[in-house]
């Protein structure tokens, strides 16, 4: 599975839109790109997943690239609850490996 | 549904001694994986199990051992505790291991083991 590249930490007021950046150069085009968070310490809990469209469900957007190359989660009204570190994931039929992720915190 | 259950949620273990992490899933799903996960890092993978009756190794496999003798359960077994496997175990289950698969994974809210 190709590597994932995300910056280690990010910081968003709150109501205001989060975007989480993923590098993923050397992804294959039967990949998807995957995106979890992890809660303090719960376990981790999916968001969102796209193979080369954009994608929208009730908790954020992903947008990629039209090369696939880098993707961008969007939280478009981060809330203090939205605190946590967000999983970049790229895979086609393996198991997932998760990195260190970003940690996003909303602040007040 | 309750997903998938993790027990205990906490442990302190003395080196040397062994104990079962037991992990149950109520979805029917085909595949089930043991994580850890320590302070500050990324989750890595132990082993993981496409169905009942097999199992295979991830990445860091050393000091523990897995059964699957049912859909729902796979237990993770540490043997001769060392302070190493001081960490945060999660278990997942998913319907399906193809990227297309419907959510991905299911995680457990974890187990936190101390080896002292």
């Amino acid at each position: 599975d190709a590597k994932t590249t995300q910056p280690p930490s990010m910081d968003c007021a709150e109501g205001r839109a989060a975007n989480l950046p993923c590098n993923h150069s050397t992804i294959s085009g039967n990949e998807y790109v995957y995106w979890y968070r992890q809660i303090h310490s719960q376990g981790p809990q999916y968001i969102i997943h796209g193979l080369k469209n954009n994608e929208t469900n009730e908790m954020a957007s992903l947008i990629i690239t039209e090369d696939r190359k880098s993707s961008t989660l969007i939280l478009p009204h981060a809330t203090l609850r939205d605190t946590a570190v967000y999983y970049c994931i790229v895979r086609a039929r393996q198991n997932f490996v998760f990195g260190p992720g970003t940690r996003l915190s909303v602040l007040p | 549904n309750a997903g998938v259950t993790q027990t205990p949620k906490f442990r302190i273990l003395k080196i040397g001694q062994s104990m079962t992490l037991q992990c149950t899933q109520d979805m029917n799903h085909n595949y089930m994986y043991w994580y850890r996960q320590d302070p500050g890092m990324g989750l890595k993978l132990i082993y993981y199990s496409v169905g009942a009756g097999i199992t295979d190794k991830g990445e860091v496999p050393n000091g523990y051992n897995v059964s699957r003798s049912t859909t729902e359960d796979f237990p993770l077994r540490l043997e001769l505790a060392a302070p190493s496997q001081t960490s945060v175990y999660f278990c997942a289950s998913s319907y399906s291991t193809w990227a297309g698969g419907a959510n991905g994974y299911t995680f457990g809210s974890g187990t936190r083991l101390t080896v002292v």
